[in-house]
């Protein structure tokens, strides 16, 4: 079946770029998506890309994707304090009905320090 | 618009009890889907319902139900309740069509069992 993975933990100092990783298995057309989540609250779809394309740009966010690998980075340009959370990578698994079933990683803990 | 709304926010129940949560879906949205969140399991897909009809189904046990409602409300019950059933339960919402794929999460119940 279907498996998403991710590093858990990443560090790093306000004003410089993240760099989050994940690897997903599907090997079908998918949508591949980050979700944010901070503290005591839901998830927050931050943007989402479909398996056929490269890269996705969205303001300070950056999505790549590396089909051959299956691999997937989120790259959050001048990190602030306010980004600090963790982010889900997840794919849409196929089934009836459309793309509503979705499978996340373990999330990766961004902590960002002055 | 209103967002994904779940009630009630936290529930303490005690091994043996059942349990009923909600979730309105964002207006318009007819497709919701829930999902466990655990420490140890992470996100897991519990269940999805379209216009009052389970349209696919996680690998949970018969104890977690869920239905629809003609407003597209859902509710999700846990019966028999274990202590593993701790976790904070998401619920998200998506339109049809060509963005079904995109879910909306509500803020979650948080769910501890004694």
């Amino acid at each position: 079946g279907e498996d998403v993975e991710q590093s858990l933990f990443l560090s790093v100092r306000e004003g410089d770029s993240s760099v989050i990783n994940c690897t997903y298995t599907d090997s079908s057309s998918t949508y591949l998506y980050w979700y944010k989540q901070e503290p005591g609250a839901g998830l927050q779809l931050l943007t989402y890309i479909f398996s056929n394309m490269d890269m996705k740009q969205d303001q300070r966010l950056t999505v790549l994707l590396n089909k051959k690998d299956k691999h997937l980075s989120l790259r959050i340009a001048d990190t602030q304090t306010g980004d600090s959370a963790i982010y889900f990578c997840a794919e849409s698994e196929a089934i009836s009905g459309g793309y509503n079933k979705l499978i996340f990683g373990a999330g990766t803990r961004l902590a960002v320090h002055p | 618009k209103a967002g994904v709304t779940q009630t009630p926010r936290y529930l303490i129940k005690t091994r043996g009890q059942q349990v009923t949560l909600s979730c309105s879906p964002i207006s318009g949205h007819r497709s919701v889907s829930w999902y466990q969140q655990t420490p140890g399991q992470g996100l897991q897909f519990l269940f999805e319902y379209f216009s009052e009809t389970q349209r696919n189904k996680g690998n949970f046990p018969g104890r977690f139900s869920g239905r629809q409602f003609s407003n597209s409300r859902s509710e999700m019950n846990v019966s028999t309740l274990e202590l593993g059933d701790s976790a904070l339960y998401l619920c998200a919402s998506s339109l049809e069509g060509d963005r079904a794929h995109i879910q909306y999460f509500g803020a979650g119940t948080r769910l501890s069992v004694l």
